[in-house]
């Protein structure tokens, strides 16, 4: 079966930086994605990876190895603003996103 | 730009009543989804439309039924609805169905 996993809740300190890391096992892989979600709202883009290695996007950078199936999502500077859950999804062979249940991010002054 | 708007914004319904949850995109994608997020589980997609005039099942397509008539709508039908069918719908869209999604505000349904 096709499987997302990542850490159901972390918590980290305003200032800090934070890596949430995302494990899976798909049929096929067409590229992994992040988003970002506040509470009651949509999930918003973040971030996209297909090939090895770190995407940078400001104080954001995911990295991936597709080999060892893994990725993380790297958070600096954090702000109380980036409270929000962080999902992992991967688009499979036929380009379906596949989502992780999503890690909840508690940041603390 | 309104992007992708859903309605009604939430519900509650009586079982075994039927409901159209309704979402219009305005980017002229080419690709639509609708998924289904629940506590504790990933979204799930439930049924998806590559283009106008085509439609496809996601993996939790039961109880439900879409169209897609033109680019802009795709509407969301529970023919009957049943308590476990509570739920936060989202309705995203792509531009070619092998990229980036972008989602609508979504719609909290309430099935007692």
């Amino acid at each position: 079966g096709q499987n997302i996993d990542q850490p159901t809740e972390m918590t980290a300190t305003e200032g800090a930086i934070v890596q949430i890391n995302c494990t899976y096992q798909t049929s096929g892989f067409n590229g992994l994605f992040w988003y970002q979600q506040h509470a009651g709202e949509a999930p918003t883009f973040l971030s996209y990876n297909v090939l090895d290695g770190l995407e940078e996007k400001g104080r954001f950078s995911s990295f991936l190895s597709r080999s060892k199936g893994y990725s993380y999502l790297l958070l600096k500077e954090l702000q109380m603003k980036d409270s929000a859950s962080y999902l992992c999804a991967v688009m499979d062979s036929n380009y379906q996103l596949i989502w992780g249940a999503g890690t909840k991010l508690i940041i603390k002054p | 730009t309104a992007g992708i708007t859903q309605a009604p914004t939430s519900q509650i319904l009586a079982a075994g009543r039927s409901m159209t949850l309704r979402c219009t995109q305005d980017m002229r994608h080419n690709a639509m989804y609708w998924y289904r997020q629940d506590l504790g589980l990933g979204l799930r997609l439930i049924h998806y439309s590559n283009t106008a005039g085509t439609t496809g099942k996601g993996e939790v397509p039961d109880g439900y039924s879409v169209s897609r008539a033109n680019t802009d709508d795709f509407p969301l039908t529970l023919a009957s609805a049943v308590p476990s069918q509570t739920s936060v719908y989202f309705c995203a869209s792509s531009t070619t169905g092998t990229d980036t999604q972008y989602f609508g505000p979504g719609t909290r349904l309430t099935v007692l």
